[in-house]
């Protein structure tokens, strides 16, 4: 069976700094990673996503996610948060027989 | 503009009462999902439709049923709502099983 699990329920980083989300999770297969976005009272979307290839995948507003096999995990990173990025931010497995499985979120407060 | 529209936003119920949930998407997609989203929980997958009248269970069926008779619309039927039901709904649609989502808004759904 697949899990994803985000170990930090919630992050709290100032305006300007770095940011690193955790994500990890258990699958035996190849797994398809997404990281999603969900700002108050919208529903989620994509911000990047892994399916093959070079390990570092670049999103939208600058986010990018390093997928790592050896060590289960696909973290997701910023160099400058901005305040606009509070948000809750869900990492997302999806197996390859199309069984996607949702972490439990992270919410993110950037202050000013 | 491509969206999943999600009707209505808001609702409040009696525990008993018969609870419709609309959803649409207008981009010809065949695959629709109903999802609810629990504190703590991340979503978990309550059915999915691989297209009209083409329905199969998701990881929480018990207590709802789906109905799907064009493709750009999928309901969510809850009879007799309890109040364990009280939570926020998303629907989402894609091109196919392979393919990213596309998440509506959320209806939050009170059972009192």
């Amino acid at each position: 069976a697949q899990s994803v699990t985000q170990p930090d329920a919630r992050v709290t980083v100032s305006e300007g700094a770095s940011l690193q989300l955790r994500c990890k999770y258990s699958y035996s297969g190849t797994p398809y990673l997404f990281w999603y976005v969900q700002y108050p009272r919208q529903g989620l979307q994509l911000l990047l996503k892994y399916y093959s290839g070079d390990p570092v995948v670049q999103g939208v507003n600058g986010f990018e996610a390093e997928f790592s096999k050896s060590n289960s995990s696909f973290h997701l990173r910023k160099a400058s948060v901005h305040w606009s990025d509070s948000a809750v931010y869900f990492c997302v497995l999806r197996s390859n027989t199309n069984k996607v499985v949702f972490g439990t979120g992270t919410r993110l407060q950037v202050l000013p | 503009d491509m969206k999943v529209t999600q009707m209505p936003r808001y609702l409040i119920k009696r525990m008993g009462e018969n609870v419709l949930l609309e959803c649409g998407q207008d981009m010809s997609h065949e695959t629709m999902y109903w999802y609810r989203q629990d504190p703590g929980l991340g979503l978990q997958l309550i059915y999915i439709s691989y297209d009209v009248d083409s329905n199969s269970e998701g990881d929480i069926p018990k207590g709802y049923r789906v109905s799907r008779k064009k493709r750009e619309h999928f309901s969510l039927i809850l009879d007799s709502a309890k109040t364990n039901q009280t939570s926020v709904y998303f629907c989402a649609s894609s091109l196919g099983a392979h393919s990213d989502y596309t998440f509506g808004s959320g209806t939050r759904l009170l059972v009192i």
